[in-house]
């Protein structure tokens, strides 16, 4: 069975970097694209951007342009989000989703900026 | 401010039929699929519809989607308990090249 399995919660201070990652199974992984959605705390889901499964071809949304890069590794299945420059707004819940309609999703990695 | 309009809250009793909606343009709804997750606190999104009317295996035939112009809508035939949860809409906007979400609507069962 498909599963996206992110990494753990993490505490960082304001202007630091986080990196997350997301390890695919259950399917090939260069087959589908990834894509990184977060949620802060009681708000809605906001997309940052996606990647491709085979490539280094990633999209970002206008808001993380130049603050998120979002990279690939099609040898261990794994997608990796870096999101640069944290601020406290940045404190959410990040996850990852299989690309066309987001039919499976990592269990999300809460990020906490202090 | 999400590109999709969701009403922020909804509510029926036990047994209704309910209705949720997503409003958007023509950038968006009005050339894309729409798809839609349900949400319950503390948990991943899960996909409930995806390609504005299909349903993934084990998602009961209770809830059906509609997209017509630049709008879609989520019922809810024969409502329960356990569908209290958050519901999201998404599309693709060809205007920004990327996805966008609407921004969720509470679903109460009183």
């Amino acid at each position: 069975q498909v599963q996206l399995v992110q990494s753990a919660a993490e505490v960082k201070k304001s202007g630091a970097s986080v990196k997350v990652s997301c390890k695919a199974s259950g399917y090939t992984f260069t087959d589908y694209g990834l894509s990184w959605v977060r949620q802060a705390p009681g708000q809605g889901l906001e997309w940052m951007g996606n990647i491709s499964g085979y490539n280094d071809n990633a999209k970002y949304a206008q808001k993380f342009e130049g603050r998120v890069i979002l990279t690939a590794d099609p040898l261990t299945s794994t997608g990796f989000m870096e999101l640069r420059s944290l601020r406290a707004d940045d404190s959410a819940v990040y996850y990852c989703a299989r690309d066309l309609s987001f039919e499976f999703w990592g269990q999300g990695t809460l990020i906490t900026v202090s | 401010q999400s590109l999709l309009t969701q009403a922020p809250s909804a509510s029926g009793t036990p047994g209704q039929t309910v209705t949720i909606s997503c409003s958007g343009n023509i950038s968006n709804i009005g050339k894309n699929f729409v798809h839609w997750y349900q949400q319950f606190p503390g948990t991943a999104p899960k996909l409930l519809i995806y390609r504005n009317d299909r349903r993934p295996s084990g998602v009961p035939d209770r809830f059906s989607a509609s997209k017509s112009d630049t709008s879609a809508s989520l019922a809810f035939s024969g409502l329960r308990s356990e569908d209290e949860a958050d519901y999201y809409c998404a599309s693709w906007d060809d205007g920004l090249s990327g996805w966008v979400f609407g921004g969720g609507t509470k679903l109460t069962v009183l």
